[in-house]
């Protein structure tokens, strides 16, 4: 199955900053790659699907880049209500899988 | 709004069966493929496996031989039941509503708060 490595672990930041977050897949996932935000006691939220495209409702301050193997989750000006855990999964091959997470805090 | 949410024991003691249900509201549960998820603490998120309203059913290789999930259309519920647990399957089990699925593969639109479910004795 296809590994997902996400960098950095931790992202401290300040609101109002840029948060840039990675996702290495271990083979290429083609376009098939999508970011998600956990909050702690709420449910996930699917922001960005098929790299680029920004789920219904998702902020333009959210936006994905990427192909193959490297992709990255950009948020281009943090507000407080950003400071979550941001997963990536891919759904290129069965069965689908996730990275381990970066958690975006407040600096 | 489409709203989903878990319950079941939060305790289960080893080599038991650990069953959860996800009630699903704000949204019908036919024509959408329907998965349970879990994250153990301190690891990835774990794609189980899924089932169509129909009832058929898509299951990860690494949990297969333990794994059963159900649907109820009548109820608007999907349930899951995980056989013979040990404490590697404590864990963080969460349903979700699957779309844009290609080749078993999906992406989860929707997604309940998830439920800490522990195996111990």
């Amino acid at each position: 199955e296809i590994v997902l490595t996400q960098s950095p672990a931790t992202l401290s930041l300040s609101p109002g900053e840029r948060a840039t977050l990675s996702c290495r897949a271990s083979q290429s996932v083609r376009s098939y790659l999508a970011w998600y935000q956990r909050k702690p006691g709420q449910a996930p939220r699917l922001l960005i699907y098929d790299v680029s495209n920004r789920a219904t409702g998702i902020p333009a301050r959210f936006s994905g880049s990427g192909s193959g193997t490297d992709f990255t989750l950009t948020i281009s000006t943090l507000e407080p209500e950003d400071f979550a855990v941001y997963y990536c999964q891919q759904r290129s091959n069965w069965p689908r899988t996730f990275g381990q997470g970066t958690k975006v805090e407040i600096k | 709004q489409v709203q989903l949410q878990e319950s079941g024991p939060g305790l289960v003691k080893p080599s038991e069966t650990l069953s959860l249900t996800c009630t699903v509201s704000g949204g019908s549960i036919s024509r959408y493929f329907w998965s349970w998820i879990r994250q153990p603490p301190g690891k990835a998120l774990e794609w189980i496996g899924y089932i169509y309203y129909s009832g058929s059913t898509n299951y990860n290789p690494s949990l297969k031989s333990r794994v059963t999930i159900s649907v109820d259309t009548s109820k608007n519920q999907f349930s899951l039941d995980l056989t013979s647990v040990t404490a590697a399957d404590t864990a963080v089990y969460y349903c979700a509503r699957d779309s844009s699925c290609t080749s078993g593969s999906c992406y989860s639109d929707y997604w309940g708060q998830g439920a800490l479910v522990t195996v111990s004795s």
